[in-house]
């Protein structure tokens, strides 16, 4: 069975970081690329960032360029984002979901979510 | 940032069939067959639902089926269910910002 398992989240200062992680199993991790959506609360999915089989290429929404990175550990078979600066309006909760094989672009299955709250 | 447009609600009695449309623009909806579909239940994680404009994955019940019409795409839910209340988003590739969700509609069971 394909899952993905976060860990990470929590509460932190406006202009502080926070790593997450997504762990994946059920499938052959290094060969599918992944992406992170994030949900603020009470509003709508919006897309963050995507990440190729490889990690070689990364691409970001533009609320986040230059202040969140995401990469990947093939030999662990995990997702992180990293996310620096964090504002206010960073707070939501973050999916990762994996994404099918080349030139396909649905997201299944999700992982359960971690709740980032920026607040002081 | 932009979003696709979604009606905030739609809502039907069990039995009946309802459309959830999403509107873009020629730099995403209409210009690639790359429409996704996903349902939310509340606090949950979203499920995809339709891929491909009108490709329904395996376990998804047939009830559910997508189509497309320039730069609007359509989720009908025919033989409503209770179980079928939910959060509903489309998600489409797009030219300018890699993807985009749809605004999100909120389907009632009445």
């Amino acid at each position: 069975e394909v899952q993905l398992l976060q860990s990470g989240g929590g509460l932190v200062q406006p202009g502080g970081s926070q790593r997450l992680s997504c762990a994946a199993s059920g499938f052959t991790f290094g060969i599918y690329a992944m992406s992170w959506v994030r949900q603020a609360p009470g509003k709508g999915l919006e897309w963050v960032s995507a990440i190729s089989g490889n990690g070689d290429y990364t691409y970001y929404a533009d609320s986040v360029k230059g202040r969140f990175t995401i990469s990947r550990d093939n030999s662990k078979d995990t997702l992180y984002l990293q996310m620096n600066s964090l504002r206010a309006d960073d707070t939501a909760v973050y999916f990762c979901a994996k994404k099918c094989s080349f030139a396909c672009h649905r997201f299944d299955p999700w992982g359960q979510g971690s709740l980032v709250t920026v607040s002081s | 940032q932009s979003v696709l447009t979604q009606p905030a609600s739609v809502s039907g009695s069990p039995g009946q069939s309802i459309t959830i449309s999403c509107t873009g623009t020629s730099s995403d909806v209409g210009g690639h067959d790359y429409v996704s579909w996903y349902q939310q239940h509340p606090g949950k994680a979203p499920k995809l639902m339709i891929y491909d404009v009108t490709n329904r994955p395996s376990g998804v019940s047939s009830r559910f089926s997508g189509s497309k019409s320039g730069n609007t795409a359509s989720l009908t839910i025919s033989g409503l269910q209770a179980e079928d209340e939910a959060d509903y988003y489309c998600k489409s590739f797009s030219s300018n910002t890699i993807y985009v969700f749809g605004s999100g509609t909120t389907v009632t069971v009445l």
